[in-house]
């Protein structure tokens, strides 16, 4: 079974529009990350949430929003999408907040034409 | 701002030798330092954690140091295999919720048979 599972696994759209990338893990995890990996392969933290804590990396457009409807699902949506942010997502999960292993999902591929 | 620096962003060595991996950082006191694996196309998995009142771990044929004064781990991987060539990323952490979880670069490492 997968741990963490991520959909969709590619993701092409255009400028403008607005797409959800689901998130869910089985682990019984009580803190769920959202990382972008760009072009350039650097690995940036987005929102991490434990229970129903969202702790917001300020960096981070407003255009994207974090969405859990439990503590198994963390849900991004992103409206007006831009060609910036053409990018790697990865979502992982950890059980606790303080150096805990975090376990990663495979990555959804985003492409914004 | 927080930097993080990985030695190199390519390294090759010949099998059976021993990889070492270099991962300095300014501007931060980290709680703890973890190391993690990346293969191409996948998330990353996590591999050694290592805390700020730790000086050493090892695991299996891993083994990784953590010296706060001179703000750097080093993470070395003995009797080397093609198969452990993939790139290894650090990441240091500090605050709850990973608000300050910070990655770096990563070190893409070749291991020729």
């Amino acid at each position: 079974d997968t741990a963490v599972s991520q959909t969709p696994k590619y993701l092409v759209t255009q400028m403008g529009n607005d797409k959800s990338i689901k998130c869910e893990q089985n682990l019984g995890h009580d803190t769920m990350y959202w990382y972008k990996q760009d072009s350039k392969k650097f690995l940036k933290i987005m929102f991490s949430y434990n229970n129903k804590e969202l702790i917001i990396n300020e960096t981070v457009p407003n255009r994207f929003s974090p969405k859990s409807p439990d503590k198994a699902h963390l849900n991004l949506h992103i409206n007006s999408l831009e060609l910036g942010d053409s990018a790697v997502y990865f979502c992982a999960s950890s059980q606790g907040h303080d150096g805990e292993t975090q376990y990663f999902g495979p990555g959804t591929r985003l492409l914004v034409l | 701002s927080q930097k993080i620096e990985q030695n190199s962003e390519a390294l090759n060595i010949q099998e059976g030798k021993t990889a070492t991996l270099t991962c300095n950082y300014t501007n931060y006191s980290p709680a703890y330092l973890q190391w993690y694996r990346q293969d191409p196309g996948r998330g990353p998995v996590f591999l050694l954690l290592i805390r700020e009142n730790e000086k050493e771990k090892r695991k299996e044929r891993l083994k990784v140091t953590f010296d706060t004064t001179l703000k750097q781990s080093l993470f070395h991987i003995t009797a080397s295999q093609p198969a452990d060539s993939a790139t290894y990323l650090c990441a240091l952490g500090g605050d709850n919720y990973g608000q300050n979880f910070v990655f770096g670069p990563g070190t893409r490492l070749s291991v020729l048979p």
